[in-house]
């Protein structure tokens, strides 16, 4: 079974710059949910998508940061404009949906803003 | 109160060793426990997992025990290999309408010496 996949695996972007991350899930998980770890912390959930709706978005700093995941499959997660507390790895999860189904993680996109 | 920054706490074992991590949570109505390790530049990789109304699983050289009076939960590793290095994390989850949703404790950095 392939895992989840993410891109790009590195980016260095400017401050106030936009940038994108990408995340095709393991076929046929229905749940997809968004991360971000800064430097020596456990990851910290973003957003949470059941096939293409968000379940939880309360921890989305919602004026900058967005996500979407268009016909339930693959999404998006974008943010505009960067600052530079924003630098940390952003890693997609997917599962089954249920609750002792297990989350499966990609390697993430490593964000460095300058 | 949360600890920040890169001050994680470390567990150093001989090779063939024994090891234990321990965890402590924080939201008595979590009723899904999970460790995941994470390796340099990789994602979160599932260990195992233990529900509420179970104390103890067992897997493959490893053993989670979860203590809900004390809200305590541990990984056991059983013939430690150098290959075990790395970052060890519990998560958190509870039911209702944010099933799946996870709360990551701080990490546990594993060294396994030859």
């Amino acid at each position: 079974e392939a895992g989840v996949a993410q891109s790009p695996r590195y980016k260095i972007i400017e401050k106030r710059q936009s940038v994108a991350f990408w995340c095709n899930p393991i076929s046929g998980h229905a749940t997809l949910y968004w991360y971000q770890q800064i430097l020596g912390q456990g990851p910290k959930l973003l957003i949470q998508f059941q096939n293409n709706g968000v379940v939880d978005d309360s921890q989305l700093p919602k004026d900058r940061f967005s996500a979407e995941r268009l016909k339930g499959v693959d999404s998006t997660l974008k943010i505009q404009p960067a600052k530079l507390e924003d630098s940390a790895v952003y890693l997609c999860a997917s599962s089954r949906g249920t609750l002792d189904q297990p989350q499966h993680f990609g390697d993430g996109t490593r964000l460095s803003i300058l | 109160g949360e600890s920040v920054g890169l001050h994680l706490p470390t567990l150093s074992v001989q090779e063939g060793d024994n090891s234990i991590i321990n965890c402590a949570y924080s939201n008595s109505a979590s009723d899904y426990f999970i460790w995941y390790k994470q390796e340099s530049g990789k994602g979160p990789q599932f260990i195992i997992d233990i529900r509420s109304n179970m104390d103890k699983r067992q897997g493959q050289r490893v053993t989670v025990l979860l203590n809900k009076t004390v809200k305590h939960l541990s990984l056991q590793i059983a013939a430690t290999q150098p290959g075990d290095s790395a970052v060890y994390f519990c998560a958190e989850g509870a039911g209702g309408t944010s099933y799946g949703k996870l709360t990551f404790g701080q990490g546990t950095i594993l060294t396994v010496h030859p």
